[in-house]
């Protein structure tokens, strides 16, 4: 079966730094997304990796692994703003480009 | 500005109840989608459209319909709603289904009684 894994929940404290991990098993790969959503609105865009290594943007960074079916969510210099679920989905390897999706990561920063 | 509009944002309604969430995209995409959240599981595709008129069934479509006759509406129709069908229910939009970006409206915080 096809699957994503990441933690239910992670606390963290303002101006330090968070990871989140992002496991998967699906039928072949077209990419890794992770997007943002904050308690009761839209998932936002954050990243995209289909190569493997780290993609760096501003105070946020994804890494990837393909052949280990990995990925982190690398948060730096935490604001009281980051507070809100982070969601990994990955695109299938098949003429579908179907969407799998994480049940999100919810991340609570502490002052 | 580029956006998805989805309406209601919230609805309450009775089992049985005909009804339809409308969603509109003005960025000219082609390809459209419906999901559910639900506590504890990740976004769950209902339908999705790659092209006016073109539309199939996601992982979760019972109980739902869809329709796609213009480029920018995709409606989710409930013709006779259910308590299970109490979610929350995201449109999304991108250029294509290959696409690295999906565009979510807000979402619609739907309860049956």
């Amino acid at each position: 079966g096809q699957n994503i894994d990441q933690p239910t929940e992670m606390t963290a404290t303002e101006g330090a730094i968070v990871q989140i991990n992002c496991t998967y098993q699906t039928s072949g790969f077209n990419g890794l997304f992770w997007y943002q959503q904050h308690a009761g609105e839209a998932p936002t865009f954050l990243s995209y990796n289909v190569l493997d290594g780290l993609e760096e943007k501003g105070r946020f960074s994804s890494f990837l692994s393909r052949s280990k079916g990995y990925s982190y969510l690398l948060l730096k210099e935490l604001q009281m703003k980051d507070s809100a679920s982070y969601l990994c989905a990955v695109k299938s390897g098949d003429s579908n480009y179907q969407l799998i999706w994480g049940a999100g990561t919810k991340l609570i920063i502490k002052p | 500005e580029a956006q998805v509009t989805q309406n209601p944002r919230y609805l309450i309604t009775v089992t049985g109840k005909k009804l339809t969430v409308t969603c509109s995209q003005n960025m000219n995409h082609e390809y459209m989608s419906w999901y559910r959240q639900d506590p504890g599981l990740g976004l769950r595709q209902i339908y999705y459209s790659m092209n006016v008129e073109v539309t199939d069934k996601g992982d979760v479509p019972e109980g739902y319909k869809v329709s796609r006759k213009e480029k920018r509406n995709f409606p989710l129709i409930l013709e006779s709603p259910s308590p299970n069908q109490t979610s929350l229910y995201f449109c999304a939009s991108s250029l294509q289904r290959a696409s690295t970006e999906a565009f979510f409206g807000q979402g619609t915080r739907l309860t049956v009684v």
